[in-house]
């Protein structure tokens, strides 16, 4: 069955510092792979996805996720955190007619 | 304006009431969804419509009925509600049933539902 693992529950980084969420993927054939937001309180937000083609996917909010088969891959990048990227990160994959998500990656920025 | 709206935002009752919880989609999209997120940020979904035609129906108890009067509007209403219902209940869209999960799904904002 496809899964998505996110091994780091919560993050904490600085503000202006760089960002790496990891997301681990299990599927048999070429992946759809997703990166979704959850601000407080808030519905998700499609931060960007990956079909096919180049393997670096910019998205919103100045975010970019890589795309790294051969590690089963899809990490989310940001250079440069604002305190407003605070929030709850989460990976998905597509199957079938569906998203499978990942548990989620908590993001906490110090001033 | 909004684009996926649910209500109510928050429902606490008590265990073996029945409740719905509503949703309404002013995108013009063809299918809609219902997840649930647990106490854990587990996000997994239940329920998918298109059209008012129900396609995807995971493993949830018979307790969980999904409704969809008309394509913009998919409700969610629960029997008999138990302790462990109590979770976030969100509500998506998208465009186009066919291009399936590679269609951008829109969220509402979430339903917190407590159970006592």
């Amino acid at each position: 069955a496809q899964s998505v693992t996110q091994p780091d529950i919560h993050i904490t980084v600085s503000e202006g510092a760089s960002l790496e969420l990891r997301c681990n993927y299990s599927y048999g054939a070429t992946p759809y792979l997703f990166w979704y937001v959850q601000s407080p309180g808030q519905g998700l937000q499609l931060l960007l996805k990956y079909f096919s083609g180049d393997t670096l996917v910019q998205g919103i909010k100045g975010f970019e996720a890589e795309f790294k088969r051969s590690q089963s891959s899809f990490n989310l990048r940001k250079p440069s955190v604002h305190w407003s990227d605070a929030a709850e990160y989460f990976c998905a994959v597509g199957s079938g007619q569906k998203l499978v998500f990942g548990q989620g990656t908590r993001l906490t920025i110090n001033p | 304006d909004t684009a996926v709206s649910q209500t109510p935002k928050y429902l606490v009752t008590q265990m073996g009431n029945d409740k719905s919880i509503k949703c309404e989609q002013n995108l013009g999209h063809d299918t809609m969804y219902w997840y649930k997120q647990d106490s854990k940020k587990f996000l997994k979904i239940m329920f998918s419509y298109n059209n008012k035609e129900l396609i995807i129906n995971e493993t949830v108890p018979n307790r969980f009925s999904p409704k969809s009067p008309d394509k913009a509007h998919l409700n969610l209403h629960i029997n008999s509600l138990e302790l462990g219902d109590s979770a976030v209940y969100f509500c998506a869209s998208s465009q186009d049933r066919l291009a399936g999960f590679q269609e951008t799904q829109y969220f509402g904002p979430g339903t917190r539902l407590l159970v006592l």
